[in-house]
C-alpha cells in the first residue's frame, strides 16, 4: 500500500526537551510539507521540501527544524525554543508540479507539559 | 483581512438534506481552490480541486468557484452520516514549483444526523 506514515500517534514530552517526529512516504513524491493544526486555527506551514537536501521556511518556522537526506523522508524536530508546542502535527507530500493534491499522513498529537 | 474566511460551524444536518459548504477569499491571485475532507483525529484527505472559476461534480459532491465573488462552495446531496467530518477549503496561486504555497481555511465541522 502506497501512503504516508507519521510516528508515533501520540507524543508526551516534558518542557526543555527537543523531540523529533517521523514522515515516511512511498509515494515516490518529490515535495513533503510540514502542518500545524491547532483547534481554529487550520493548518499552518511549518517547512517544506521540494527536493532532497533543500527545504524552505513555511510561515510558522519558528521553533522548528527540519531535514531532508532522503526522498522517502522528512523528520521534523521540534526544539526547546518553541513556545507553544502541543498541538497536531500533519506530514504531506505531493507531486512538485500538483502541489495542490497534497496527500497527509495520520498525524502526530505532541504535548508539551 | 485575513487570505481565506471559512465559517467554522458547527453544522448540522438530517440524514438526506443537502449541505453547502463555504469559503470566501481576499487574493485574487488564487486560481487552485480545493476542498479537503478531516475525520475527526485523522489527516485531511483531498476530495476535490477546481482550477479557475465554474463547477465540478463528482458523485454527490459539487465544488463550485465564483472568482468575480471570490466565493467557493462545496455541495453535499444526500447527505449520509458517514460524511460527518471537518471540510477544509485551501487555495493556491500556482500548481507548484519553488515558493508554492497552499493557504487553508479554518474548516467547517459538520454533522450529519441518521
Amino acid at each position: 500500500d502506497g501512503g504516508i506514515t507519521q510516528s508515533p500517534k501520540y507524543l508526551f514530552r516534558k518542557e526543555g526537551q527537543n523531540v523529533t517526529l517521523s514522515c515516511e512516504q512511498n509515494l515516490n513524491h518529490d515535495a513533503m510539507y510540514w502542518y500545524r493544526q491547532d483547534p481554529g486555527q487550520g493548518l499552518r506551514l511549518i517547512y517544506y521540501s521540494q527536493i532532497v537536501n533543500d527545504f524552505q521556511k513555511g510561515d510558522i518556522a519558528e521553533g522548528y527544524s527540519v531535514s531532508r537526506e532522503k526522498k522517502e523522508s522528512f523528520p521534523l524536530t521540534v526544539t526547546s525554543a518553541q513556545k507553544n508546542p502541543t498541538a497536531f502535527y500533519l506530514c504531506a507530500s505531493s507531486l512538485t508540479g500538483t502541489s495542490y493534491e497534497q496527500y497527509f499522513g495520520p498525524g502526530t498529537r505532541l504535548t508539551v507539559t | 483581512q485575513k487570505e481565506v474566511e471559512q465559517d467554522p460551524g458547527p453544522l448540522s444536518v438530517p440524514e438526506g438534506a443537502i449541505v453547502s459548504l463555504n469559503c470566501t477569499y481576499s487574493n485574487s491571485a488564487f486560481q487552485y481552490f480545493m476542498w479537503y475532507r478531516q475525520y475527526s483525529r485523522k489527516g485531511p484527505e483531498l476530495l476535490m480541486y477546481t482550477y479557475s472559476s465554474g463547477n465540478k461534480e463528482d458523485g454527490r459532491f459539487t465544488a463550485q468557484v465564483d472568482k468575480s465573488s471570490k466565493y467557493i462552495s462545496l455541495f453535499i446531496r444526500d447527505s449520509q452520516p458517514s460524511d460527518s467530518a471537518t471540510y477544509l477549503c485551501a487555495m493556491s496561486a500556482r500548481s507548484g514549483g519553488s515558493n508554492y504555497k497552499l493557504t487553508f481555511g479554518k474548516g467547517t465541522l459538520l454533522t450529519v444526523n441518521p
